[in-house]
């Protein structure tokens, strides 16, 4: 079954404590991105990926580390987490853009709280 | 970064009854989508759009790429309690892979 996964789906850190959630996708698709989806801002980009070792910034990419060594795998690194960065994060692939085959598939979510 | 326009934020309807809800962008697309949401999920694609005044189906949705490429339409005829959630737009820049998306509708049905 073609998904995309994350882990873990919910999360309780506290401040400073570095974490990192994990996404992957069995879709051999080249591009991955990392959202977060916080009330009333719909969902902002944090960093995308065109391919393997190619990754930049998007919308809100301040506090947030990625990193693609593979095609499959695109984890997303705070390595100082802070209160502000509580949210709901979805990991998301896809073909690269270009017609009907670009459809972004999202995971199915990480709900942080740091205390 | 930029977002879009989306509206409205919420609707409460009844069950049967047609839904409207729109975005618009300051700048052009040449994509647009649509996307629901479930509750603990993650977004699900409901419609794409990639030609200037193209009008799409999707069983009882219809979504619109508008004439100026700076908005787009999803209707939704006689709706049904599973339509309950929240609808995203989004829209892909010229030769650019980034999707920006629109803050939401949330869509309730009052039984």
């Amino acid at each position: 079954e073609a998904q995309v996964t994350q882990n873990p789906r919910y999360l309780i850190t506290v401040t400073g404590k570095k974490l990192t959630v994990t996404c992957s996708q069995n879709m051999n698709h080249e591009y991955m991105s990392w959202y977060r989806q916080d009330p009333g801002l719909g969902l902002r980009q944090i960093y995308y990926s065109m391919n393997v070792e190619v990754t930049d910034k998007g919308d809100v990419p301040e506090g947030y580390k990625v990193s693609r060594k593979e095609k499959r795998n695109f984890p997303l690194i705070l390595e100082s987490p802070s209160p502000n960065q509580t949210s709901l994060y979805f990991c998301a692939s896809s073909r690269l853009a270009g017609g009907p085959s670009d459809t972004q598939y999202f995971g199915p979510g990480t709900r942080l709280t740091v205390l | 970064g930029q977002q879009l326009n989306q509206s409205p934020q919420s609707m409460f309807i009844q069950e049967g009854e047609d839904v409207s809800m729109n975005c618009t962008s300051s700048s052009i697309f040449n994509t647009w989508l649509w996307y629901k949401q479930d509750p603990g999920e993650g977004p699900v694609l409901l419609i794409a759009l990639y030609k200037a005044g193209e009008l799409t189906s999707n069983g009882r949705l219809t979504a619109q790429f508008g004439i100026t490429r700076k908005d787009s339409f999803l209707n939704i005829s006689a709706s049904i309690p599973s339509d309950v959630g929240i609808y995203f737009c989004a829209g892909r820049d010229f030769g650019n892979e980034k999707l920006t998306f629109g803050t939401g509708t949330r869509l309730t049905i009052i039984p």
